[in-house]
């Protein structure tokens, strides 16, 4: 079955620093991937979209890398703040039948960042 | 504008009751969907929607009932409600069907406890 893994431990990272989080992913072949951030008693919220040609996308100081070889991507941030602590979700389209009928989402990584 | 909006934010019901979780958004998106997400399992797929008059089922259907008859509203009806069915819901809307490359929009949630 579909299968998608991300750090369930939490990620402490000294502000300043390059945070790296970690999306694996089995059983699919996704043209795109998705990376959202969710914080406490709010809904999810897109960050990135990632195509499978591209290996790399950037955004501020955000970069979120693709290996459809590994079956992985990785999400940075570079510079980080207190403010980017949060839980952050890496999804894949599912399929079942003939179309896309949602995202399948990982558990998400829960990232603080220490003053 | 007011993206997606969710009522209730919180509710209880006691076991075998019914109730409907509204979902509006006013981006004129043709894709809504409803997710479930629970503590260690991440977000899961409902039911889904691409357009006024069409729905369909997703992962964990059983139990819930969904309708579209305008593009903004989308409504989840709970039957005869579980405590399986203690959740935080979120309602999602995309533009188009094609959502494997678009950015969903969430709502921030209901929170129903069923005792």
């Amino acid at each position: 079955s579909q299968k998608i893994e991300q750090n369930s431990e939490a990620l402490n990272i000294q502000e300043g620093k390059t945070a790296t989080l970690t999306c694996n992913y089995t059983n699919y072949s996704p043209a795109y991937l998705q990376w959202y951030r969710q914080d406490p008693g709010r809904g999810p919220v897109f960050l990135l979209l990632i195509r499978e040609n591209e290996k790399e996308k950037r955004k501020e100081r955000l970069k979120v890398t693709f290996d459809t070889t590994l079956k992985q991507s990785l999400f940075h941030i570079t510079a980080s703040q207190p403010a980017d602590s949060a839980t952050y979700l890496c999804a894949l389209t599912s399929y079942s039948g003939g179309g896309a009928d949602g995202l399948t989402f990982g558990k998400g990584t829960h990232l603080i960042i220490q003053p | 504008n007011a993206g997606v909006t969710q009522t209730p934010k919180f509710q209880v019901l006691k076991t075998g009751q019914s109730m409907t979780l509204q979902c509006a958004q006013d981006m004129n998106h043709e894709y809504m969907s409803w997710y479930r997400q629970d503590p260690g399992m991440g977000l899961r797929l409902i039911h889904y929607s691409v357009g006024a008059g069409i729905t369909d089922q997703g992962e964990v259907p059983n139990g819930y009932n969904v309708s579209r008859s305008t593009t903004e509203d989308f409504p989840l009806r709970l039957l005869s409600a579980a405590p399986s069915q203690t959740s935080v819901y979120f309602c999602a809307s995309s533009r188009t069907g094609t959502i494997s490359n678009q950015p969903q929009h969430f709502g921030d949630g209901t929170r129903l406890s069923i005792l």
